[in-house]
């Protein structure tokens, strides 16, 4: 998976609850994105870095804040969990010319 | 923003036959399309892209092809096999270095 890392890779939560997910990378790429991927809807970016420190929404941004302090680290913080965040989230990143992204391995939300 | 449309949704094909998928997207500034492969429980994984200066581009049994004018591309797969089972999914470059992805294709390869 390119030298990504999703922690943790499965998780169970209460609806109210707060939720960090991590994305650590070792290809020291520039960009970094969080998706989630959800039957019939394909892949929606939530928010992307594009360096230290730097980010941006995407269009599925409500309910979600992201820090990156380091190049190698990405997280996404749910405030309060809600049932409709239950999800697999997905990190990606990119440092090419051109955006070619490279995913992690997943990392499986269930907010009860 | 960008709108990317994925078609089929499914797609059922014989060992040996091709297999297409076509997208359409809506941006005319978008200059970047790739296809990724996903496998149940994995993250998806890139197989081909195509930049918009080319109009066609192959790797051994896949090939994209892409018309500019018309805003749409596809995927071909020649040659199918068992482990070519699998969700494919098209995407484009919002120029943003961010992509909008199609909702996938659910190709299932019959030996």
């Amino acid at each position: 998976d390119a030298g990504i890392t999703q922690s943790p890779r499965h998780k169970v939560t209460e609806t109210g609850t707060p939720v960090t997910l991590r994305c650590h990378q070792t290809e020291n790429h520039r960009y970094m994105y969080w998706y989630r991927q959800d039957p019939g809807h394909g892949l929606r970016l939530i928010h992307y870095s594009y360096g230290v420190k730097d980010t941006d929404k995407g269009e599925v941004s409500d309910g979600y804040s992201v820090s990156r302090s380091k190049t190698e680290d990405f997280l996404l913080t749910l405030e309060s969990a809600t049932s409709s965040q239950t999800s697999v989230y997905f990190c990606a990143i990119s440092g090419g010319v051109y955006n070619e992204q490279f995913f992690g391995p997943g990392t499986r939300l269930t907010v009860l | 923003g960008e709108n990317v449309e994925q078609h089929p949704s499914t797609l059922s094909v014989q060992e040996g036959d091709s297999a297409v998928i076509k997208c359409t997207y809506s941006d005319s500034a978008s200059n970047y399309f790739p296809w990724y492969k996903q496998e149940l429980g994995k993250g998806p994984q890139l197989i081909i892209d195509i930049r918009s200066n080319v109009g066609e581009k192959k790797d051994q049994r896949i090939a994209v092809t892409l018309n500019k004018t018309a805003k749409h591309f596809s995927l071909h797969i020649t040659e199918t096999q068992p482990e070519d089972s699998a969700v494919y999914f098209c995407a484009a470059d919002t120029g943003r270095r961010a992509l909008t992805f199609g909702s996938g294709t659910r190709l299932q390869v019959q030996p």
